[in-house]
């Protein structure tokens, strides 16, 4: 999993409220993203990083950002979290633009 | 829309037998990656075949790749339990993107 920590693992919130998933990797892999993974759309890109203070949006970014201040840490905030935004976040990581990528376990978030 | 798109959605076969998985996609390419996601857990990356390469081996994998026809093939040989899991393609299309399809589920039946 190259070092790929997601936190929380779970986690359940109401509908308005501001949601951050934090992941954090071990590794100084350049390129990290996030995705989110609904039944019958597989994985879509949420936003992706290339660097310190370098990110940019994927195909499904309305309502959500993220941050990246240190390699180590990225972070997706859901500035008012929908129902629509129920679904299971992945984290993953990549050394080389083009190469294969690491994933973390996963966070599952449900907005009631 | 997805870029890749798998075929079939879900494969159930016996243990021993063969299990091949389809990949298409729409776009310029610059490799095609498969992943393998067991039930509740992230993914993990199982091959990759770069866009001047027509077919790579690793284990029991097998996986080729047309691009005249954009799409690739997985190959699984004499297929154990430990297999079943969702199995999912994704294409490189450059600037940092790494597109994935919608995944074949794959059951094997002891």
């Amino acid at each position: 999993d190259a070092g790929i920590t997601q936190s929380p693992r779970h986690k359940v919130t109401e509908t308005g409220t501001p949601v951050t998933l934090r992941c954090h990797q071990t590794e100084n892999h350049r390129y990290m993203y996030w995705y989110r993974q609904d039944p019958g759309h597989g994985l879509r890109l949420i936003h992706y990083s290339y660097g310190v203070k370098d990110t940019d949006k994927g195909e499904v970014s309305d309502g959500y950002s993220v941050s990246r201040s240190k390699t180590e840490d990225f972070l997706l905030t859901l500035e008012s979290a929908t129902s629509s935004q129920t679904s299971v976040y992945f984290c993953a990581n990549q050394p080389s633009t083009g190469g294969l990528a690491f994933f973390g376990q996963g966070t599952r978030l449900t907005v009631v | 829309s997805q870029q890749g798109e798998e075929d079939p959605q879900a494969l159930s076969i016996q243990e021993g037998e063969n299990a091949t998985m389809n990949c298409s996609y729409k776009t310029s390419i610059n490799n095609l990656q498969w992943y393998r996601q067991n039930s509740g857990r992230g993914l993990v990356h199982l091959i990759l075949i770069r866009s001047n390469e027509r077919e790579k081996h690793s284990g029991r994998l097998r996986v080729t790749l047309d691009t005249s026809k954009k799409s690739s093939s997985l190959l699984i040989t004499a297929s154990r339990a430990a297999d079943t899991a969702s199995y999912f393609c994704a294409t490189d299309v450059g600037a940092q993107k790494l597109v994935f399809g919608q995944g074949t589920r794959l059951t094997i039946n002891p």
